[in-house]
């Protein structure tokens, strides 16, 4: 069965720049995550989602990072004004419920010049 | 504040030799954690996880260790094999209280030499 995919797999940009990444989800899965990893550090935690809703966006690190999840299937994690220290590797993550393990898509590499 | 740890940013065993991946965390709500394996671009996969009513779980050649009066697990892997070179996360959550957010170490890189 297919897991949890992620466009782009690689996004370059300039700073100040609009970025947009998305994933989708295992067919089924209600809850979704997005984490951040920057070089020689464990994934950081930013946002997930029951549903349609924002269940935790505690981990969001400033109000340039938004991300949706209108259908309660696809996610899109928006970042305005771009920055240099926004370079790392944006993965995410579905489950059945957020009671169940979670399974990584192979992320997207964003890299902010 | 870091509040789930590994300690050591690498580690090298030989083939058929026992792997001991260390992991501690600090907070006491924690009442689930999980092993990820992660190769060179790719996403981290799920390899082994345990709840904190257990000290114990295994699958194959994988076994996690939970010592909660000291705030550790372990996993060991027996025996080692070239193909586990990778970098291993371990993750903590506090699902009772805040769902599946995951809380992760900064990863122990395991090379398994032949």
């Amino acid at each position: 069965g297919a897991g949890v995919s992620q466009t782009p797999s690689n996004k370059v940009t300039e700073k100040g720049k609009y970025v947009e990444l998305r994933c989708d989800p295992i067919s089924g899965h209600t809850a979704l995550y997005w984490y951040r990893q920057s070089l020689g550090q464990g994934p950081e935690f930013l946002i997930y989602f029951q549903g349609t809703g924002a269940a935790d966006d505690s981990g969001l690190p400033n109000d340039r990072f938004f991300a949706v999840r209108p259908e309660g299937s696809v996610s899109t994690l928006k970042i305005q004004r771009t920055e240099r220290g926004d370079s790392a590797v944006y993965l995410c993550a579905s489950s059945e419920t957020d009671q169940e393990t979670q399974y990584f898509g192979p992320g997207t590499r964003l890299l902010v010049l | 504040d870091q509040q789930v740890k590994q300690n050591s940013p690498s580690l090298r065993v030989q083939e058929g030799r026992i792997s001991i991946l260390n992991c501690d965390y600090t907070n006491s709500m924690f009442d689930y954690f999980l092993w990820y394996k992660k190769y060179p671009a790719e996403g981290p996969t799920f390899l082994i996880s345990i709840s904190s009513i257990k000290d114990k779980n295994e699958d194959g050649r994988f076994t996690v260790f939970l010592n909660k009066s000291a705030k550790h697990l372990s996993l060991h892997i027996v025996p080692s094999q070239p193909g586990d070179s990778a970098v291993y996360f371990c993750a903590a959550s506090a699902r009772r209280n805040q769902g599946g957010k995951l809380i992760f170490g900064q990863g122990t890189e395991l090379s398994v030499k032949p």
